[in-house]
């Protein structure tokens, strides 16, 4: 049973282009959250979707930061117009459920490691 | 801000227990007690939650104090494969996008 995928693992960008991230959930799992973590530092939550739908968006910019997940593919995080400060590592989660009680805890992605040069 | 209050580094000896405390005086009664660790350069991994009750699987245990204002997860024979940043977090179950974290404890296993 693949866990987490996420891809590119290593992802370079010039100040000013896209940066678009994939991440596919574990098989059976239809929850998705992305994290970003700066160095040093801990993750900080950015955004919650289910297929086709946004659930939870307050952890993510509210400009040049998209997502999305569609019913068949993977999710995408998308970011315009890369500035430095976006260079981190964010981490794609997925869970089983997101209500109460039983497989709702989230089991992440290996992460891709945005550099904006 | 994170809920938990956690030692930022700690040390232990290959084979022996590790335990890791974690102070959260201000859980609430519908949170649970999350652990999760993440090997550098790696994602995070779920170690064990739970609510009031003591819980163990094949990774760790959970011992969680009557008060549920701490906690510690205890590995019982440490590897070096276990050096790692160990996260404890309060969430309320299934709330995955309002898991905050802190800095965690960075255990070094050594041999």
């Amino acid at each position: 049973n693949a866990g987490v995928m996420q891809n590119p693992r290593h992802l370079v960008r010039r100040r000013g282009q896209e940066a678009r991230l994939r991440c596919s959930p574990m098989k059976g799992h239809s929850h998705v959250y992305w994290y970003r973590q700066l160095p040093e530092e801990g993750l900080k939550f950015m955004v919650y979707l289910q297929k086709e739908n946004i659930i939870d968006e307050s952890g993510m910019p509210k400009e040049r930061f998209s997502a999305e997940f569609p019913k068949e593919g993977p999710s995408i995080l998308r970011i315009q117009q890369v500035v430095r400060g976006d260079s981190a590592a964010y981490f794609c989660a997925s869970s089983r459920t997101g209500g109460t009680g039983m497989n709702t805890e989230a089991f992440f992605g290996q992460g891709t490691r945005l550099t904006v040069v | 801000d994170a809920k938990t209050t956690q030692p930022p580094s700690m040390d232990c000896a290959e084979g022996r227990a590790a335990n890791l405390p974690c102070n959260h005086s201000t859980i609430s009664g519908n949170e649970y007690v999350y652990w999760y660790r993440q090997i550098h350069s790696q994602g995070p991994q779920y170690i064990i939650h739970g609510l009031k009750n003591n819980e163990t699987n094949e990774m760790a245990s959970l011992i969680i104090t009557e008060d549920r204002k701490s906690s510690t997860l205890i590995l019982p024979h440490a590897t070096l494969r276990d050096t790692a940043v160990y996260y404890c977090i309060v969430s309320e179950a299934g709330n995955n996008r309002k898991l905050i974290w802190g800095l965690g404890t960075s255990l070094a296993v050594n041999p």
